[in-house]
């Protein structure tokens, strides 16, 4: 089983539709969790961080369940500019783990 | 500018050659990385290190070696012990307060 674990996709969704995805986790020692983006051919990038309480960031929306562990990102009023994939990373004692990401297509 | 630098963002070379390839950090991070990142898939580690003159192996070091004789550098030298080295290789520091992990804009190693 991977460490981390993401649905591949593709998520093909027309502007201004909500869409989430979710990771998976493997170890219950994970201590942090963060969202990339990542563009064709570029390096990724944070979007955010992942909080036990759950945070928002304007229309992006991330929650973190340590029971299930699994962590989530929500996407509200997609954009043109939201296309990318989406890379959920998991940190144990600075071991920082990558999913394989998700890549988002948002329509006109 | 405070950031992380790798060079050259462009590389071929030949079977059977040792190629090694820079990163430069001036943001007084310990800890950095080294992935590998093939078309269309995630990035795996090779290697990592929290503190000067100690590194780790990921989950592909095989093939691979790296040194951290200074906080801001972390070279990766593709050996020609590893097998399929054609990748985009990203280095990253890690923030201490956050753990935010800042990238590099990557090298894209290719072998002819």
């Amino acid at each position: 089983r991977k460490e981390v674990e993401q649905d591949p996709g593709p998520f093909n969704v027309p502007e201004g539709a909500t869409v989430a995805f979710n990771c998976t986790y493997s170890n219950s020692a994970s201590q942090s969790f963060f969202w990339y983006r990542q563009d064709c051919r570029k390096e990724p990038k944070l979007l955010m961080s992942v909080y036990s309480s759950g945070n928002e960031d304007g229309r992006f929306t991330a929650q973190l369940n340590r029971a299930s562990q699994y962590i989530s990102l929500l996407i509200r009023d997609s954009k043109l500019s939201d296309s990318a994939t989406y890379l959920c990373v998991v940190n144990r004692n600075n071991d920082m783990r990558f999913g394989a990401g998700t890549r988002l297509t948002v329509k006109p | 500018d405070g950031g992380i630098t790798q060079s050259p963002k462009y590389l071929f070379r030949k079977e059977g050659q040792n190629v090694t390839l820079s990163c430069e950090q001036n943001l007084n991070h310990d800890a950095m990385y080294w992935y590998r990142q093939d078309p269309g898939q995630g990035l795996r580690l090779i290697y990592y290190s929290q503190i000067v003159n100690d590194f780790q192996k990921g989950d592909i070091a095989e093939g691979y070696s790296v040194s951290r004789e200074k906080k801001e550098s972390f070279p990766l030298t593709v050996t020609s012990a590893q097998k399929n080295p054609t990748a985009f290789y990203l280095c990253a520091s890690q923030g201490m307060n956050t753990g935010e992990l800042f990238f590099g804009e990557g090298s894209r190693l290719t072998v002819l």
